[in-house]
C-alpha cells in the first residue's frame, strides 16, 4: 500500500510475556519515528531512526523497550517481559527529506 | 527544548460556528509547527505546518492556523464547524536532536465535539 503500515493492529498479551509490533514505512522514507499514545493524552516520543541506525532513543522508558530497523526500511518494536502500564496505542511515522511525519493506523497493545 | 500547550482538552461549539482551537509553544530555535487531527480509531493525519514561510497557514477541510512569534502561539481555526469535523487534534513542535531537525513534539490534544 501507499501509507505506513502496522501489525498487528490490536495485541493482547499477558502480563510478562514478550511482544514485537512491526511497522512498514512508506517507500522511500530515510527517517522512522516511534510514538506511543496512552488514553487521553498526546502521542509520546519513543526512538527515531534515519537510515538503519536509531539517532535518538531518549524517548524509549527503560531498558524493557528495544527497536531494530537493520535494512533501513522495516522496523520492529520489541517490549519485554510487558506490565499494564505499557497498554497504549503505539503509533509509527515515517518522513521523507522534506520531515513532514505520515503516520501509520497504530497498533494497540492490552497487557491483562 | 520544544514544547506545546494545548489550552483546553474539550471544545464545544455549535454546527456553523467558529472554531477556535488554541496552541502556544516554546523553542529555544526557530520552530516548524503542526496540526494534525485523528478521527476514531485511525492515525494521525497532517492539517497544516508552519515552516518560517507564510505565517498564515491554510490546510485541509478549510482549516487554518496563524503563527504569532510575539504570542508563541499557532491557534488553529475555520469559519464554520461542520459534523465531520469532530476529532482530536494536536499540535505539535519539530524537536531538534544533536543530529540536527527529527521528530515532533505533541500537545496532549484538544477534543472537539460539534454540537447539531
Amino acid at each position: 500500500g501507499a501509507g505506513v503500515s502496522q501489525t498487528p493492529s490490536n495485541k493482547v498479551t499477558e502480563k510478562g510475556k514478550y511482544v514485537e509490533l512491526r511497522c512498514d514505512p512508506i517507500s522511500g522514507h530515510t527517517a522512522l519515528y516511534w510514538y506511543r499514545q496512552s488514553l487521553g493524552q498526546g502521542p509520546e516520543f519513543l526512538i527515531y531512526f534515519q537510515g538503519t541506525g536509531a539517532a535518538d532513543d531518549s524517548g524509549l522508558p527503560n531498558d524493557r523497550f528495544f527497536a531494530v530497523r537493520p535494512e533501513g526500511s522495516v522496523s520492529t518494536l520489541k517490549i519485554q517481559r510487558t506490565e499494564r502500564g505499557d497498554s497504549a496505542v503505539y503509533l509509527c511515522a515515517s518522513s521523507p527529506i522534506t520531515g513532514e511525519l505520515f503516520f501509520g493506523e497504530g497498533s494497540r497493545l492490552t497487557v491483562l | 527544548a520544544q514544547s506545546v500547550t494545548q489550552l483546553g482538552s474539550h471544545v464545544s461549539v455549535s454546527e456553523g460556528a467558529l472554531v477556535l482551537l488554541r496552541c502556544n509553544y516554546s523553542s529555544s530555535v526557530p520552530p516548524y509547527l503542526f496540526w494534525y487531527v485523528q478521527y476514531p480509531n485511525q492515525g494521525l493525519q497532517l492539517l497544516l505546518k508552519y515552516t518560517s514561510a507564510a505565517t498564515l497557514v491554510k490546510g485541509i477541510n478549510g482549516f487554518e492556523a496563524e503563527f504569532k512569534k510575539s504570542e508563541t502561539s499557532f491557534h488553529l481555526t475555520k469559519p464554520s464547524a461542520h459534523m465531520s469535523d469532530a476529532a482530536e487534534y494536536f499540535c505539535a513542535v519539530r524537536m531538534y536532536s544533536g543530529g540536527g531537525a527529527d521528530g515532533l513534539t505533541f500537545g496532549k490534544g484538544t477534543h472537539l465535539i460539534i454540537q447539531p
